[in-house]
């Protein structure tokens, strides 16, 4: 089967940077997103991996490695405003979005 | 603003009653997906339409049903209901491609089974 795995809790200070891990175990897949979601609010689309390597998106930036089954999400400069839950999320072979159970990031003054 | 809307933003019923949640895709978006988000918990997976047909199926209890009508909007409808329905449920949508990696939310509808 599928599955992903990522830490439950996450504390930063404003500023800093954090890494957020995800480890997946699954057969093939075409690659692993990142979504971001705040309290009560819509999971939103951060970024996508489809090949080994770093992808940069302004303060975000995400990487996987497949011979490694895993990938991160970094975010720098952190704000208090990305206190959130970050999920990565897998795009397996059979169409399916595979879900990590999210981790939340609290960022402290 | 994602440009999928659903409706309602809350919802409040008995157990054994029957609802009706509704989606609208952003425009262009194929296909649909439905998740259901409790308490502390992640997304789980329900159901997904691609331009009218059935195309993958997650955790979805036998009493859930949905269904993606010709204008793409969809329905999922949640019948016998329990308390432990008491959830979020997020429809979202994607375009055309394979690999439908990048899929975009609505709002969420909050169900309260009291």
């Amino acid at each position: 089967g599928q599955s992903l795995e990522q830490p439950s809790e996450v504390t930063a200070v404003e500023g800093a940077i954090v890494q957020i891990n995800c480890t997946y175990q699954t057969s093939g897949f075409y690659g692993l997103s990142w979504y971001q979601q705040h309290d009560g609010g819509a999971p939103t689309f951060l970024s996508y991996n489809a090949l080994d390597g770093l992808e940069e998106t302004g303060r975000f930036s995400s990487f996987l490695s497949r011979s490694d089954s895993y990938g991160y999400l970094l975010l720098q400069e952190l704000q208090m405003k990305d206190s959130a839950s970050y999920f990565c999320a897998l795009a397996g072979n059979n169409r399916k979005l595979i879900w990590g159970l999210g981790t939340s990031l609290a960022v402290n003054p | 603003d994602s440009g999928v809307t659903q409706t309602p933003k809350h919802l409040i019923t008995a157990t054994g009653q029957r609802v009706t949640l509704r989606c609208s895709p952003r425009s262009g978006d194929l296909s649909v997906y439905w998740y259901q988000q409790s308490l502390d918990q992640g997304l789980q997976f329900l159901i997904q339409y691609y331009n009218g047909e059935e195309r993958a199926k997650g955790n979805i209890l036998e009493r859930f049903s949905a269904q993606q009508f010709p204008d793409l909007h969809s329905e999922l409808n949640l019948s016998s209901l329990e308390l432990g329905d008491s959830a979020l449920y997020f429809c979202a949508s994607s375009g055309t491609g394979l690999v439908q990696e990048t899929q975009y939310f609505g709002p969420g509808t909050r169900l309260l089974v009291l």
